[in-house]
């Protein structure tokens, strides 16, 4: 079975421009969540989707994020326009219920 | 709210020797427990878990986790430490009516030969 995936591995964009992250869960699984890490801090949760609507989104910074997840299978998260700070690793995870979450690799994205 | 402490950033232990990684906890409810770890340029891998029964809880790679709730803890625990268990740990959290998890910062296991 293939585990989360995550499109693109790395990203390194200029301050002001547009990235788009994917995410691609586990078949089957209707949960999905966002998570990231900055600085080497702690992993903070972003949102969490249930199939395509969007059951908790307390965790998104500011309304430049974005996220989708149409027809309920992958998600995009969209940074637009990406400031410095916004620098760090995205985590997808997918869960078929609301007890383990399987993790992605992570997008590493860097802003200049 | 929820919230998670893990009180050591790095931990170094001798390979063949015991090793514990610590973690303590807030929840509302009854917890829901999970310890994950991140090799170098990899994605968080589920090593265990605590929902409910056995307070001692045994996961992948000889690992196990011991479940206090008397002092809101789960630590992290080997018998005998490997050089490749070397990697980023963190614990997570959550309660059992909430999706997200919450996170500690994680420590860095370094196991020397």
């Amino acid at each position: 079975e293939a585990g989360v995936t995550q499109f693109p591995s790395h990203s390194v964009i200029e301050k002001g421009q547009t990235v788009t992250l994917r995410c691609d869960p586990i078949s089957g699984h209707d949960n999905l969540y966002w998570y990231r890490r900055v600085m080497g801090k702690e992993i903070k949760f972003l949102l969490h989707f249930v199939k395509e609507s969007k059951q908790d989104e307390s965790g998104m910074p500011n309304n430049r994020f974005l996220a989708e997840r149409t027809g309920g299978t992958y998600s995009t998260l969209k940074v637009q326009p990406a400031e410095l700070e916004d620098s760090g690793v995205y985590f997808c995870a997918s869960s078929p219920n609301r007890d383990t979450q399987y993790f992605g690799p992570g997008t590493r994205l860097t802003v200049l | 709210a929820q919230s998670v402490a893990q009180p050591e950033d790095q931990v170094n232990v001798a390979e063949g020797n015991p090793l514990t990684v610590k973690c303590t906890y807030s929840v509302s409810g009854n917890p829901y427990l999970f310890w994950y770890v991140q090799y170098p340029n990899r994605g968080l891998q589920f090593l265990l878990k605590y929902i409910t029964g056995d307070n001692l809880v045994k996961g992948s790679y000889g690992f196990e986790a011991e479940f206090n709730k008397s002092q809101t803890s789960f630590h992290l625990k080997k018998p005998s430490a490997l050089v490749s268990d070397s990697a980023l740990y963190f614990c997570a959290v959550k309660d059992t009516n909430a999706g997200k998890s919450t996170f500690g910062d994680g420590t860095t296991l370094t196991v020397k030969p």
